[in-house]
Order: C-alpha cells, then sequence, then structure tokens
C-alpha cells in the first residue's frame, strides 16, 4: 500500500514565525502536492511538484514555497506565517507510471496560526 | 471560468437503500473523472476514475456515471451502510493534468 505521512497531525505557530510542513511518501512516486482544505472553499491547490527539483505553482502560491530535494520528500515552507493560513493542509503523491493517476493523501496537518 | 458544483447539503439516507450525489461542471471537457472519500479529519480517499468515453464504472457497491454531453457525473452507494458516511468529492481532470477537486457532498446512512 502507498503511504504518504506528514511530519504533524496538529501544530500551533504564532503570526511572523517561518513554518515547515514535511510530507514523505514511499512509493517512489514522481509527481506530489500540497493542498490546503478549508470550509466551504474545498481543496485548492498551492503547490504542484512533477519531479525532483521541479514545481509548479498552483492557485494559491501566495506565502508558501515548497522544496523537494528528494523524491520521497516535499517540504511546503510558510516564510511568514499570518492567521489566514490557518488551515488543514494535505499533501498527495500520484505515479503517472500507473495510468490511474489516482493522488494518495496524506492524513494532514491541522495549522493554527495565533 | 470553470466551475465544480456538489450539493452542499447533506444526504441522509436509510441503512440498505441507494444513495445518489451528483457533480456538475462547466467550462471543462474532462478526459476523466474521480471520485474520492473523505472522513473527518482525514486526508481524502481515492475511490473510482471514470474517462471520458466510458459511461458507467463499478466497484463492489459503488457505481459512478459520466455525461460528457450533459456535463455530470453520478455516484451511486448501493445497499448502503453506516460505514458508508463520509463527504464525497468528485475530482474532473483540467488542463494542465491537474485535478479540480468539488467542496464536496456529505452522506449520512442512518441505521
Amino acid at each position: 500500500d502507498v503511504k504518504v505521512t506528514q511530519s504533524s497531525r496538529y501544530l500551533v505557530k504564532r503570526t511572523g514565525e517561518k513554518v515547515f510542513l514535511e510530507c514523505v511518501q514511499d512509493m517512489d512516486h514522481e509527481n506530489m502536492f500540497w493542498y490546503r482544505q478549508d470550509p466551504g472553499l474545498g481543496l485548492r491547490l498551492i503547490y504542484f511538484s512533477y519531479d525532483v527539483k521541479m514545481k509548479e505553482k498552483g492557485d494559491i502560491p501566495e506565502g508558501y514555497s515548497v522544496s523537494r530535494e528528494k523524491k520521497e520528500r516535499f517540504s511546503l515552507i510558510l516564510e511568514s506565517a499570518s492567521t489566514n493560513q490557518t488551515s488543514m493542509y494535505l499533501c498527495a503523491s500520484r505515479n503517472t507510471g500507473t495510468g490511474g493517476y489516482e493522488q494518495y493523501f496524506g492524513p494532514g496537518t491541522r495549522l493554527t496560526v495565533t | 471560468s470553470q466551475k465544480i458544483e456538489q450539493n452542499s447539503e447533506a444526504l441522509n439516507i436509510q441503512e440498505g437503500k441507494t444513495a445518489t450525489l451528483t457533480c456538475n461542471y462547466t467550462n471543462y471537457s474532462p478526459a476523466y473523472l474521480q471520485w474520492y472519500r473523505q472522513d473527518p479529519g482525514r486526508g481524502p480517499v481515492f475511490l473510482l476514475l471514470i474517462r471520458e468515453n466510458e459511461k458507467e464504472k463499478r466497484k463492489e457497491r459503488l457505481k459512478v456515471t459520466f455525461d460528457t454531453t450533459l456535463k455530470q457525473s453520478l455516484f451511486h452507494i448501493t445497499a448502503s451502510q453506516p460505514a458508508d458516511s463520509a463527504t464525497y468529492l468528485c475530482a474532473p481532470r483540467r488542463w494542465n493534468n491537474r485535478l479540480a477537486f468539488g467542496k464536496g457532498n456529505q452522506v449520512v446512512v442512518i441505521p
């Protein structure tokens, strides 16, 4: 089974702090994604990485950056956390080789910025 | 602009009945559409993918239809069970090979 893990289930940070959210997948998937999910807004794509050191902006990249130095790990960075970044953050991976294109999600990190 | 519509009201259904959820999309011509299940506080879990040239797909008690003329997908859970209670997300493929997720439709199966 594909496993996607995220470094924390719950995180509380202060406004202005630099925040790192880590995601690791164990199935050698090329693609990885970071989403945020808010009530009434659904899942929105922040950043997408199609391979190591490759990244593309999603729909809402402002205030975020990402890093993918190794295939299995995709990090989301909040350079200076703000209260409007309080949200559920979900990481996902996808293997383009299977042709199925389904995404495998981690358990999520609920981030609160105070 | 591209839109995905799922019913925002929860669907309450008696155990054993068939639950039917609707996903409507506009300004898309997705090559495929996926359905995911999400439990509270958890990440979505992939259920089914249906391609534009497929009318219907089944997996155990789940059935998905895809009508590219109506721009609509229907998701059915037959013989529903309390364990089927969750939120179900529709996700058509976008032009750049990413997914666009609907806001989800909650299903509550009453014993």
